[in-house]
């Protein structure tokens, strides 16, 4: 069974300053997707970036970038300038096939301070 | 507007009684998915369906039943409640497609407390 873990309970950072979050994996498929969701207060799951193991290039989405190394089982993901509407709950997700069962780590809190 | 629709948003029951909850999604997606969110942690899966009829456990399914009658539902059974099934409860549906193979998509949550 695949595990994915999140060490950091809680993060905290300056407004335009930038924080990043780490997350491992295990797993023994060779081709899976990697995924980070955002939860604020609402409680609504909001993809902010996913990751095809097969593609080498580190995914990009705005502020939002990702850290892959598949050796290492490792996928961070870095906020740059960070807004105040970027504190929220972070999850780091993982599914061997397209569309396939999630299964996500314990979650990072982040919290941008003014 | 198109997505996952979850009833009721918020529950209590108390200890023993029984309840469903209903997840429907109106985007012809195959997979349906449940999984229960406990405070500070991760999402974990309950059960699942990769298409109307079918029914497989996930993660944590002791204590839940679910049945996939038609495809667009995905019902969540609580048979005799207890305090440990207190959480949020996600509906969340995908699609594999060439074009499109990542869409997942959520429901807004249901918050059950068992008393």
């Amino acid at each position: 069974a695949q595990t994915v873990t999140q060490s950091q309970p809680e993060m905290s950072v300056q407004e335009a300053e930038t924080v990043t979050l780490s997350c491992t994996y295990d797993t023994s498929e060779n081709n899976y997707y990697l995924f980070w969701y955002k939860q604020p207060p609402s409680r609504q799951m909001i993809l902010v970036i996913r990751q095809e193991a097969y593609k080498q290039q580190n995914a990009t989405e705005n502020r939002f970038s990702v850290n892959f190394q598949k050796a290492a089982k490792s996928f961070s993901l870095k906020i740059s300038d960070s807004q105040l509407g970027d504190t929220a709950m972070y999850f780091c997700a993982f599914s061997k096939a397209a569309g396939n069962k999630l299964t996500f780590g314990g979650g990072t809190r982040v919290l941008v301070k003014p | 507007n198109a997505g996952v629709t979850q009833t009721p948003k918020f529950r209590v029951l108390k200890t023993g009684q029984s309840m469903t909850l209903l997840c429907a999604q109106d985007m012809n997606h195959e997979y349906m998915y449940w999984y229960r969110q406990d405070p500070g942690m991760g999402l974990r899966l309950i059960h699942y369906s990769v298409g109307e009829g079918t029914t497989a456990k996930g993660e944590v399914p002791d204590g839940y039943n679910v049945s996939r009658l038609k495809k667009q539902n995905f019902l969540l059974g609580l048979e005799s409640a207890a305090p440990s099934q207190t959480s949020v409860y996600f509906c969340a549906s995908s699609h594999w497609t060439p074009g499109n193979p990542y869409g997942y998509t959520f429901g807004s949550g249901t918050r059950l407390t068992v008393v």
